[in-house]
């Protein structure tokens, strides 16, 4: 079957790192993304990856390893505004999107 | 980056009533257009594709004779809640792919329907 874990939730302090973990498992595999998702929006595309290493992109950046099924995304610098949910998605092989349940990210002061 | 609209942004209605949302891609020919509902800390839920000028391909669950699905054109899809119940009551997001890149897709900023 297909399936996406990744934690429910997560706290961090303002200024700090936070690294978020997701492992999938899909029927075939064209890519891994990331979206963030503030409370009452849509998602928003954050990154892409679908070859092994890390895609630096700004304050974040995400890995990914194929041969574990696995991929985290690296949040630097944190904000209030980085405060949303961010969702693991997988491509399968008929390039539809495999949804993790989110990770709701907490940021204190 | 591309641009996709839905209308209403949010909607509420009598129960018993069918509901039409539209989702229009602006910039670019949206030749495969996805429905999504997400119910609220839950996360979304592929509810069905449709590619333009065929019938649409429903999840395992999705109730076609519901959640009619029409994609007339390359910028517009539309899904219509019929006989919309309380427990219809959701985040709806459209999201749309070009011929460019099937990897990419836009979404929409959502429609939240409230079934009274």
């Amino acid at each position: 079957g297909q399936n996406i874990d990744q934690p429910t939730e997560m706290t961090a302090t303002e200024g700090a790192i936070v690294q978020i973990n997701c492992t999938y498992q899909t029927s075939g595999f064209n890519g891994l993304f990331w979206y963030q998702q503030h409370a009452g929006e849509a998602p928003t595309f954050l990154s892409y990856n679908v070859l092994d290493g890390l895609e630096e992109k700004g304050r974040f950046s995400s890995f990914l390893s194929r041969s574990k099924g696995y991929s985290y995304l690296l949040l630097k610098e944190l904000q209030m505004k980085d405060s949303a949910s961010y969702l693991c998605a997988s491509m399968d092989s008929n390039y539809q999107l495999i949804w993790g349940a989110g990770t709701k990210l907490i940021i204190k002061p | 980056g591309a641009v996709v609209s839905q209308h209403p942004s949010r909607v509420i209605c009598k129960s018993g009533t069918s509901v039409k949302i539209e989702c229009r891609s602006l910039d670019f020919q949206a030749t495969t257009m996805f429905w999504y509902r997400q119910f609220p800390k839950q996360s979304l839920m592929l509810m069905a594709t449709s590619n333009e000028g065929s019938k649409a391909t429903y999840e395992q669950g999705v109730e076609k004779d519901k959640f009619l699905i029409n994609h007339a054109s390359l910028t517009l899809s539309t899904l219509t809640v019929t006989s919309a119940h309380p427990e219809d009551s959701s985040f709806y997001i459209c999201s749309a792919r070009g011929t460019s890149s099937l990897e990419t897709q836009y979404f929409g900023p959502g429609t939240r329907l409230l079934v009274l």
